[in-house]
C-alpha cells in the first residue's frame, strides 16, 4: 500500500513554456500533498505545502506564481511550472502525508525530471 | 548552521559488513525522526519511523535516537550491493504540519 505517482517522469521542454506535473495517490487519500525540489547530489528542499481544497503553502523564497498547485481532489495534486527557464531544470518529488493508527508518514512518488532547453 | 548534518560519504563497504549512518541536529524541538533510502533518479522510499528516543529494529535496519546528544542513527546489517543507495535522515517537529527536514544524504556504496 501507499504507493504514490508522478506524471511524466521526464519532461524536455523549450524556454518560455509551461509544463504540468501530477501527483497522486494510489491507494489512499491525502488530505496534504508536498512537493520538493532536489538538484544534483543535494538533498530534498521543501517547496510548498499542498492542501485539498484550499490555497497551497509556499516556503520562503520560492515564487507563487512561477510554481502553480492545484490539489483539487484528495488523490491528485498537480504542479504547474509557468513559463520555465533553463534555471528550473531540476528533479520535482511529491508526497502525500497519511496516518496509519498514530504514525504519521509521507510516501514519496519517483519524481519527475524537468529540463529547459 | 544547518539544521540537519548529514555526512554526505561517499561510504563504500564491502557485502557483509555493518553499515552506521548519522546524522546531528540542531533543534531540540524535533521529535519524529524518519530514515529514506533513494536510489538514483528515483523518489525517496520510507525505511525508518521512529519517535523521540529510543531503538527500533526492522529486519536488518536498526534506528536509534539518541534525543540528549541530538544525534541519529541507522545500523544496516549484512549488508548487500542491493542496499547501494543514497541515504537520507528526515525530521518533524510535529506530526500534524508533516514539514520534514532532511540531511544532504549519504551515498553508500556495498561491494560484492
Amino acid at each position: 500500500g501507499a504507493v504514490v505517482s508522478q506524471h511524466p517522469s521526464r519532461v524536455i521542454c523549450k524556454s518560455g513554456t509551461s509544463v504540468k506535473i501530477e501527483c497522486r495517490s494510489l491507494d489512499f487519500q491525502a488530505t496534504t500533498m508536498f512537493w520538493y525540489r532536489q538538484f544534483p547530489k543535494k538533498s530534498l528542499m521543501l517547496m510548498a505545502t499542498s492542501n485539498e481544497g484550499s490555497k497551497a503553502t509556499y516556503e520562503q523564497g520560492v515564487e507563487k506564481d512561477k510554481f502553480l498547485i492545484n490539489h483539487a481532489s484528495l488523490t491528485l495534486s498537480t504542479l504547474t511550472v509557468t513559463s520555465a527557464h533553463p534555471e528550473d531544470s531540476s528533479f520535482y518529488i511529491c508526497s502525500a502525508r497519511t496516518l496509519a493508527g498514530f504514525q504519521e508518514t509521507q510516501y514519496f512518488g519517483p519524481g519527475t525530471r524537468l529540463l529547459v532547453l | 548552521q544547518k539544521e540537519v548534518e548529514q555526512d554526505p560519504g561517499p561510504l563504500s563497504v564491502p557485502e557483509g559488513a555493518i553499515v552506521s549512518l548519522n546524522c546531528t541536529y540542531s533543534n531540540s524541538a524535533f521529535q519524529y525522526f524518519m530514515w529514506y533510502r533513494q536510489y538514483s533518479r528515483k523518489g525517496p522510499e520510507l525505511l525508518m519511523y521512529t519517535y523521540s528516543s529510543g531503538n527500533k529494529e526492522d529486519g536488518r535496519f536498526t534506528a536509534q535516537v539518541d534525543k540528549s546528544s541530538k544525534y541519529i542513527s541507522l545500523f544496516i546489517r549484512d549488508s548487500q550491493p542491493s542496499d547501494s543507495a543514497t541515504y537520507l535522515c528526515a525530521m518533524s517537529r510535529s506530526s500534524n504540519t508533516g514539514k520534514l527536514i532532511f540531511g544532504q544524504g549519504t551515498t553508500l556504496q556495498v561491494k560484492p
